[in-house]
């Protein structure tokens, strides 16, 4: 597509609840990345892809916290036994280039934990 | 945790001035870059620095690269309406891998007509 898709912008949870966010990175992008954005701050980095191979998920706070990209195009945040704390809108980003450049965001997922 | 300081916090600015922002880091990057957010959207690049001392332009927006590559700047000249909305800083270190990105907590820009 021509944009980096996310779905869906709004999830309301239950505590307790497992939930699933979709991306559909830019076609072809080979890199993509999830990040974290809690209200009135910066993006902070959960995960990377390159192709279907995570090569860096230091950044997941949990091990509720499991990221998948089985094909090495969509990619899946899922997030298990949702808590309060990780309200938050959850943003995806793709790349065709290396280290050193700037990529694509979508438009996020806000999910709120109640 | 985040890991650059971004200032000032908050602008509020009329339409037509000039305006500066800020970021400094304790650790040093190979790759500084500047985006806009809006409510409801993801960020936007706006621009990309590669090189310590680097000066870059895009329309009224020049950013910095700093020669001690921990910090930069970016400034946007006779403001407009448009230009509102939250502006994050973010290094990368090539070495690292994955090319994360480290932001900052933005400056939140707010420009009266």
């Amino acid at each position: 597509g021509a944009g980096v898709s996310q779905s869906p912008r709004y999830k309301v949870a239950k505590r307790g609840q497992d939930v699933a966010l979709r991306c559909d990175p830019i076609s072809g992008h080979v890199s993509l990345f999830w990040y974290q954005q809690a209200l009135g701050q910066g993006p902070e980095f959960l995960t990377y892809f390159q192709n279907e191979a995570q090569l860096d998920k230091s950044g997941l706070p949990s091990d509720r916290f499991f990221a998948e990209r089985p094909e090495g195009s969509v990619s899946t945040l899922k997030i298990q036994r949702t808590q309060q704390e990780d309200s938050a809108v959850y943003l995806c980003a793709s790349s065709d280039r290396g280290v050193g450049y700037g990529y694509t965001f979508g438009s996020g997922t806000r999910l709120t934990v109640v | 945790g985040q890991q650059l300081n971004q200032s000032p916090q908050s602008m509020f600015i009329q339409e037509g001035e000039d305006v500066s922002m800020n970021c400094t880091s304790s650790s040093i990057f190979n790759t500084w870059l500047w985006y806009k957010q809006e409510p409801g959207e993801g960020p936007v690049l706006l621009i990309a620095l590669y090189k310590a001392g680097e000066l870059t332009s895009n329309g009224r927006l020049t950013a910095q690269f700093g020669i001690t590559r921990k910090d930069s700047f970016l400034n946007i000249s006779a403001s407009i309406p448009s230009d509102v909305g939250i502006y994050f800083c973010a290094g990368q270190r090539r070495e690292t891998s994955g090319s994360r990105l480290t932001f900052g907590e933005g400056t939140q820009l707010t420009v009266n007509p």
